[in-house]
């Protein structure tokens, strides 16, 4: 059964700063994984989409990696902002299943 | 505007009384699902729908039914509500369920029995 787990669980740093955040998957069987924000009261924003075939996406000031044969991913944010406070979910989707495994998130906090 | 609206966005409700999570699409979309987020277990699929007529259950389906009677709309409905489904749902549509399919999210509803 696939289990996706992101580190850390939470994160406060000063505007301005790059910063990195980690996705592990057990099942490197994948079809693709996604990045998603969510932010409080609000549903799920998708940010950046990564096929089984590719190893990284570009949005902005976010880059997100993936090395399927490790099970991990990243996703890196370029001079943060506070308008980046939010929780980021990574979602993988495994090959013959639709559903998306979810991580618990990492909730961000960026201070102005 | 693309979106994918649900309603309601609130909902306080006592057990066993049946209610309906309406969830509707702009965009055409095949493919719809429905997920429930809880706190420490993450979102996780209950059901979800390939088009029209055509559903199938999800990681969590028991206590949940679906429909599919037009392409833009797929109902979640609880026929008998217990109080380990108070939850937050969100409704999610793509395009089809390919590789490169990115999936939209509703902005949930927030449900509470009682």
């Amino acid at each position: 059964k696939q289990e996706v787990t992101q580190i850390p669980a939470a994160l406060s740093v000063p505007e301005g700063e790059n910063l990195v955040l980690n996705c592990s998957f057990t099942d490197s069987a994948i079809y693709n994984l996604q990045w998603f924000r969510q932010d409080p009261g609000k549903g799920l924003t998708s940010l950046l989409l990564i096929q089984s075939s590719q190893r990284e996406q570009t949005s902005g000031r976010l880059n997100a990696s993936l090395d399927k044969s490790s099970g991990r991913s990243t996703l890196y944010i370029a001079a943060s902002q506070p308008g980046d406070s939010a929780t980021y979910l990574c979602a993988v989707r495994g090959t013959g299943r639709r559903a998306l495994t979810f991580g618990s998130g990492t909730r961000l906090q960026v201070q102005p | 505007e693309a979106q994918v609206t649900q309603n309601p966005r609130y909902l306080i409700t006592v057990t066993g009384k049946k209610l309906t999570v309406t969830c509707s699409q702009n965009m055409n979309h095949e493919y719809m699902s429905w997920y429930r987020q809880d706190p420490g277990l993450g979102l996780r699929q209950i059901y979800y729908s390939m088009n029209v007529e055509v559903t199938d259950k999800g990681d969590v389906p028991e206590g949940y039914k679906v429909s599919r009677k037009e392409k833009r709309n797929f109902p979640l409905i609880l026929e008998s509500p217990s109080p380990n489904q108070t939850s937050l749902y969100f409704c999610a549509s793509s395009l089809g369920a390919g590789a490169g399919e990115t999936q939209y999210f509703g902005p949930g509803t927030r449900l509470l029995v009682l």
